[in-house]
């Protein structure tokens, strides 16, 4: 079973910085908050992970609360690309993915 | 370098008969994990495969099985479908040895429709 609560969806402009929040109130010291993205009907994308410290890739930023119950994840400068449903989970060897949130970027 | 790779893309398969869809893990991985994604839902882990051992399972019932082969491939076979066994079935490979925190990578999936 998921162990995170994300929105359902949320839209974003084009251009704009796209800000998508995670909680996970019941995270366990070990466990990693990963995030993946799935394009429609294609393999979810692996974007970026972290354990407690704020984390920056070509993708994206994750930025997660010192006490872990909650995360950000953050795509500074969206694209049309960027519409997909976005995963994010808590990595425990396996992946208990939820709804995620469907995010829509508008020109 | 090549990524998880699966075939076939898509399959079309009757009630009752049985399937086998493989998946070639990213070179150096060694570890093969099966997800099914029914339709409008996230992706369901059924099994995860370490140097050829189940390292772990999901719920799913025992129509299904899985293999890890010494090149660290994999089959994922599902006997007896079922309407609802259709979906699109995910391989993912990892570098294990990390426990938890292991990034998995994803290939494009099979495609089942079972009539």
């Amino acid at each position: 079973d998921a162990k995170t609560t994300q929105p359902t969806s949320m839209d974003c402009a084009e251009g704009r910085a796209a800000n998508l929040p995670c909680n996970h109130s019941t995270i366990s010291g070990n466990e990693y908050v990963y995030w993946y993205r799935q394009i429609h009907s294609q393999g979810p994308q692996y974007i970026i992970h972290g354990l407690k410290n704020n984390e920056t890739n070509e993708m994206a930023s994750l930025i997660i609360t010192e006490d872990r119950k909650s995360s950000t994840l953050i795509l500074p400068h969206a694209t049309l690309r960027d519409t997909a449903v976005y995963y994010c989970i808590l990595n425990d060897y396996k992946l208990s993915f939820g709804a995620g949130t469907t995010v829509t970027v508008r020109a | 370098d090549a990524g998880v790779t699966q075939s076939p893309t898509h399959l079309i398969k009757t009630r009752g008969q049985h399937v086998t869809l493989r998946c070639s893990p990213i070179s150096g991985h060694k570890s093969v994990s099966w997800y099914q994604q029914v339709l409008g839902q996230g992706p369901q882990f059924i099994f995860q495969y370490y140097e050829k051992e189940e390292r772990g399972r999901g719920n799913f019932p025992d129509r299904f099985s899985a293999r890890q082969f010494p090149n660290y491939s994999s089959e994922l076979n599902v006997n007896a479908l079922l309407l609802g066994d259709s979906a699109l079935y995910l391989c993912a490979s990892s570098r294990p040895g990390q426990g938890f925190g292991e990034t998995q990578y994803f290939g494009p999936g099979t495609r089942l429709l079972v009539l």
